[in-house]
């Protein structure tokens, strides 16, 4: 079974540009979570998709969004990227609503310049 | 918020001894979950513990879920070069009533390095 993919791995910006990240999730796993990760605050939830739907967020401003299409494919969007944006996003997926046993793709790096 | 408090911060070792990390909150935890990361890749999944109490074997990791689910640890027993890495603990967060909070909540790591 083929694991979380994350495209793009690497993506470099400039400040006040956007951005769109993709995931597709393991096959049969209907629940998303986005993470960033930075070495000062390490991983942090952004949020969680599960049917289409935002069940949970994280505390990062309006800027950070993400939506959930039928196939369990999930995006997030940065707008109005800022240098402190430059982080590994790592997508996770879990089987159902409960989010324990998440499998995580390999992560895109994004440089914000 | 939850935090989790992971010790120690990074360790060195020698190829063949054992290994102790652990995971402490002042919170309580429905789950935890032990996962490592390698250089230019997401965290692995290693082990997932549900009750407290519980002890769980993955090869030569072992983990344990604290009696009072406030803490965990992983032991990896006769290190050897390919467990380089970083260990994370991670917890399902827990509402004040103890229902889901529908989110993993991760330590800082432990950053694990094995001399040959």
């Amino acid at each position: 079974k083929a694991g979380v993919t994350q495209t793009p791995r690497y993506l470099i910006k400039t400040r006040g540009q956007q951005v769109t990240l993709s995931c597709s999730p393991i096959s049969g796993h209907r629940s998303v979570s986005w993470y960033q990760q930075t070495p000062g605050q390490g991983l942090q939830f952004l949020f969680e998709y599960f049917s289409e739907t935002q069940r949970n967020k994280g505390n990062f401003p309006g800027r950070f969004s993400g939506r959930q299409f039928s196939n369990s494919r999930s995006e997030m969007n940065v707008s109005t990227l800022e240098l402190g944006d430059s982080a590994l996003y790592l997508c996770a997926s879990s089987l159902s609503g409960q989010n324990y046993e998440q499998y995580f793709g390999p992560g895109t790096r994004l440089t914000v310049t | 918020g939850q935090q989790l408090n992971q010790s120690p911060q990074s360790m060195f070792i020698q190829e063949g001894e054992d290994v102790s990390m652990n995971c402490t909150s002042s919170s309580i935890f429905n789950t935890w979950l032990w996962y490592k990361q390698e250089p230019g890749e997401g965290p692995v999944l290693l082990i997932a513990l549900y009750k407290a109490g519980e002890l769980t074997s993955n090869g030569r990791l072992t983990a344990q879920f604290g009696i009072t689910r406030k803490d965990s640890f992983l032991n990896i027993s006769a290190s050897i070069p390919s467990d380089v890495g970083i260990y994370f603990c991670a917890g399902e967060g827990t509402l004040n009533y103890g229902g889901s909070q529908g989110n993993l909540i991760f330590g800082k790591g432990t950053k694990l390095s094995v001399k040959p």
